[in-house]
């Protein structure tokens, strides 16, 4: 069965802290995502990564940085946390692509990190 | 500007009645549509997906619908359960863009007993 596991449901950090979440998938999937979901905004793509040491940014990038280290670990760092970055953060793979169009999969999602920055 | 809109915060409706959420996009590049099913404290599933050379697919239960000129698709969900209580995220993408998958902002549908 399809597993994408991220390490915290819940964090609570204080502005300025570093922040690591960490994420893994048991698909051998060539592609990881991470996501931010906000009420009214949906989800939005902060960085996705196509391969081992290879990322690229998505559409709010800014305030974050990601690693990828192997194949089946995708860890997302907030450098100095602060509180608009407040959010929940969903961690996704995929086998083919950006799995958004046809033939190329389906995203399969973790559960989600709720983050509060205070 | 959201380029995919769920005008639609919430939904209600009598279990065992069609639900029908809504979905709007204003890129006309995008050609490729899904349908995202979120529970409390769980990730995003996939439902359903259509291309624009579809007007229309069925699977099971849900039934989506694209209509291209109107830049508007609908999910259908018939009969709806309680169990059917979730968030839906619409989303879209376009070859153009390797397929980078835009969401809406979800509707919450609420299937009352």
């Amino acid at each position: 069965d399809v597993k994408v596991t991220q390490s915290s449901r819940y964090l609570v950090k204080r502005t300025g802290e570093k922040v690591f979440l960490e994420c893994v998938q048991d698909m051998d999937h060539e592609n990881m995502f991470w996501y931010r979901q906000d009420p009214g905004l949906g989800l939005r793509l902060i960085y996705f990564s196509y391969d081992v040491k290879m990322k690229e940014k998505g559409d709010i990038p800014e305030g974050y940085s990601v690693s990828r280290e192997k194949k089946e670990r995708f860890s997302l760092i907030l450098e100095s946390a602060s509180t608009n970055q407040t959010s929940m953060y969903l961690c996704a793979s995929s086998l083919y692509g950006l799995a958004g169009g046809p033939g190329t999969g389906e995203l399969f999602f973790g559960e989600g990190s709720r983050l509060t920055v205070l | 500007d959201q380029q995919v809109k769920q005008n639609s915060p919430s939904l209600s409706v009598q279990e065992g009645r069609i639900s029908i959420l809504n979905c709007d996009y204003t890129n006309s590049m995008f050609d490729y549509f899904l349908w995202y099913k979120k529970y409390p404290a769980e990730g995003p599933t996939f439902l359903i997906s259509i291309s624009s050379i579809k007007d229309k697919n069925e699977d099971g239960r849900f039934t989506v619908f694209l209509n291209k000129s109107a830049k508007h698709l609908s999910l259908h969900i018939v009969p709806s359960p309680p169990g059917d209580s979730a968030v839906y995220f619409c989303a879209a993408s376009a070859r153009l863009s390797s397929y980078k998958l835009i969401f809406g902002s979800g509707t919450r549908l609420l299937v009352r007993p």
